[in-house]
């Protein structure tokens, strides 16, 4: 299965700001997702990326919020936009795989 | 809006037991459900993709099972170790067409603590 290296593994952001987080895989996918999980949560797709076009996004997920680039099949960027303390979260990216997803380690985000 | 149950929603046994969760789901537009574990400061990892109503898998000490028609399936640990505590998630995947095809919905997720 595929190897994702994702970081920042953690930050503390001030509110108004913006944290770009970055997944790597080690080989060539179509699509790749990006998650939350808000504490007490369930993980939550935000949008599935593919290369070559805009992300998808799902219900309450925007892209003037959190941006995504997909510029080529191994990597990904998600961008939190104007943060607030409502975006602590951790957030993963993902692949698919026949054994099940594969996620990256997670950053663990806290907006002060 | 899918809903995904698990429960309960956190378990405290004894090294050596053994222990079950529960993982509810819609009958209907199933396509497939995962078993994951998620250790603390780690990714989660894939423990079972399961496809056919009746599937039972195993992987260890660990195993499933998938009941499609009623929407249900149970994780199960043998003689339970410390190393076992986690959160173990399920994750519905649904076979509708369109945009909600291919897509996981997750439940809340079994905290399990084994305490030696």
């Amino acid at each position: 299965s595929a190897v994702i290296s994702q970081k920042p593994s953690r930050d503390i952001c001030q509110r108004g700001t913006s944290l770009t987080i970055q997944c790597q895989v080690d080989s060539q996918v179509t699509m790749m997702f990006w998650y939350r999980q808000q504490p007490g949560q369930s993980l939550t797709l935000i949008a599935t990326a593919n290369q070559g076009s805009e992300a998808t996004y799902e219900s309450g997920f925007v892209i003037d919020k959190f941006p995504i680039s997909r510029p080529n099949l191994t990597f990904s960027t998600l961008t939190v936009s104007n943060m607030s303390p409502e975006d602590s979260s951790i957030y993963l990216c993902s692949v698919a795989g026949p054994g099940g997803y594969t996620f990256g380690s997670g950053t663990r985000l806290t907006v002060v | 809006i899918l809903n995904v149950e698990q429960s309960p929603q956190s378990l405290h046994v004894q090294e050596g037991d053994s222990t079950n969760f529960t993982c509810s789901f819609p009958s209907s537009n199933f396509y497939a459900l995962h078993w994951y574990r998620w250790e603390t400061a780690k990714s989660p990892e894939a423990l079972f993709v399961m496809t056919l109503n009746g599937d039972e898998k195993k992987k260890g000490r660990i195993s499933a099972t998938l009941n499609t028609k009623e929407g249900y399936s149970y994780l199960y640990i043998k003689g339970s170790q410390p190393e076992d505590s986690a959160t173990y998630l399920c994750a519905f995947m649904n076979g509708a067409g369109g945009t909600s095809y291919g897509k996981l919905t997750f439940g809340q997720g079994t905290i399990l603590t084994v305490h030696p």
